[in-house]
C-alpha cells in the first residue's frame, strides 16, 4: 500500500525551465514532509522540508508548495539547470512516532542544455 | 561529515545462495534501515533497528533478515536468494528521535541474483 503518491514518475525540461513534482498523501497523522535528491550513482540526500503549518518553503531554486486540506505538496525548481538532473522523492513521516520514513515513487528529472 | 558505507557497490549471486550485505555509518546513530530501490517503485523499506540487537519490519521484509550486534553496523541478509529479489539495495541511518532528523544514505549495492 503507497501511502505517498508521486508524479510523473518522469519528466524532461530545457534548461530555465520550471519543472514541477506533485505528491499526495492519505495518512493525516503525518506532519513532516521531506524532499530527496538522488544523483546516478549516489544515495539520496535530503534537498527540502516542510511542514503543514506553512504553505510554502522556499530554499535557493527550490520551492516546496503544501496544500494542507488537499493532503497534496509539491516541489517546484525554478531556473533549473542540468545539473538538476537526478531523481527526486518525496517521503512523509509522523514526527513523533520516530523516524520511519513513507517515500514516494520517485520522479526521474532530465533537465536538457 | 555523516558518511554511511556500504561493502560492495555491485554484488553477483545465485539463486539459493545465502547473501550477506553490510553497512557501517561512522556518526554514532541510533536508527539504521535497510531499503531497496526499483523504478517506479520508490524506496521500499525492508528493515530498521532504533538501536543495539533491536530489529522492526519494513513494509517488504519477507525474505530478508537483519543484525546489529554492533551500533555502527547494520547488515541485511538474504536466507535464500532469489532472483526476484535483484535490486538496487540502500542503507541509511539517522540519529534517534524525531522524525525531522534526515536520513544518511550509503551509495548503494547493485545486487544480481542469477
Amino acid at each position: 500500500q503507497q501511502q505517498v503518491k508521486q508524479s510523473p514518475q518522469s519528466l524532461i525540461v530545457q534548461k530555465g525551465g520550471i519543472p514541477i513534482i506533485n505528491c499526495a498523501y492519505e495518512n493525516t497523522a503525518f506532519d513532516y514532509f521531506p524532499w530527496y535528491q538522488q544523483f546516478p550513482g549516489k544515495g539520496p540526500a535530503l534537498l527540502i522540508a516542510i511542514r503543514p503549518d506553512v504553505s510554502e518553503k522556499k530554499e535557493g531554486r527550490f520551492t516546496i508548495s503544501f496544500n494542507k486540506s488537499a493532503k497534496q505538496f509539491s516541489l517546484h525548481i525554478m531556473d533549473s539547470q542540468p545539473g538538476d538532473s537526478a531523481t527526486y522523492f518525496c517521503a512523509a513521516v509522523e514526527e513523533t512516532s520516530g523516524s520511519r520514513l513513507t517515500f514516494g515513487e520517485g520522479t526521474q528529472l532530465t533537465v536538457n542544455p | 561529515d555523516v558518511k554511511v558505507t556500504q561493502s560492495s557497490r555491485y554484488l553477483v549471486k545465485r539463486t539459493g545462495e545465502k547473501v550477506f550485505l553490510e553497512c557501517v555509518q561512522d556518526m554514532d546513530h541510533e536508527n539504521m534501515f535497510w531499503y531497496r530501490q526499483d523504478p517506479g517503485l520508490g524506496l521500499r523499506l525492508i528493515y530498521f533497528s532504533y538501536d543495539v540487537k533491536m530489529k522492526e519490519k519494513g513494509d517488504i521484509p519477507e525474505g530478508y533478515s537483519v543484525s546489529r550486534e554492533k551500533k555502527e553496523r547494520f547488515s541485511l541478509i538474504l536466507e535464500s536468494a532469489s532472483t526476484n529479489q535483484t535490486s538496487m539495495y540502500l542503507c541509511a541511518s539517522t540519529v534517534g528521535g524525531a522524525g525531522n532528523q534526515p536520513q544518511h544514505f550509503g551509495d548503494g549495492t547493485r545486487l544480481s541474483i542469477l
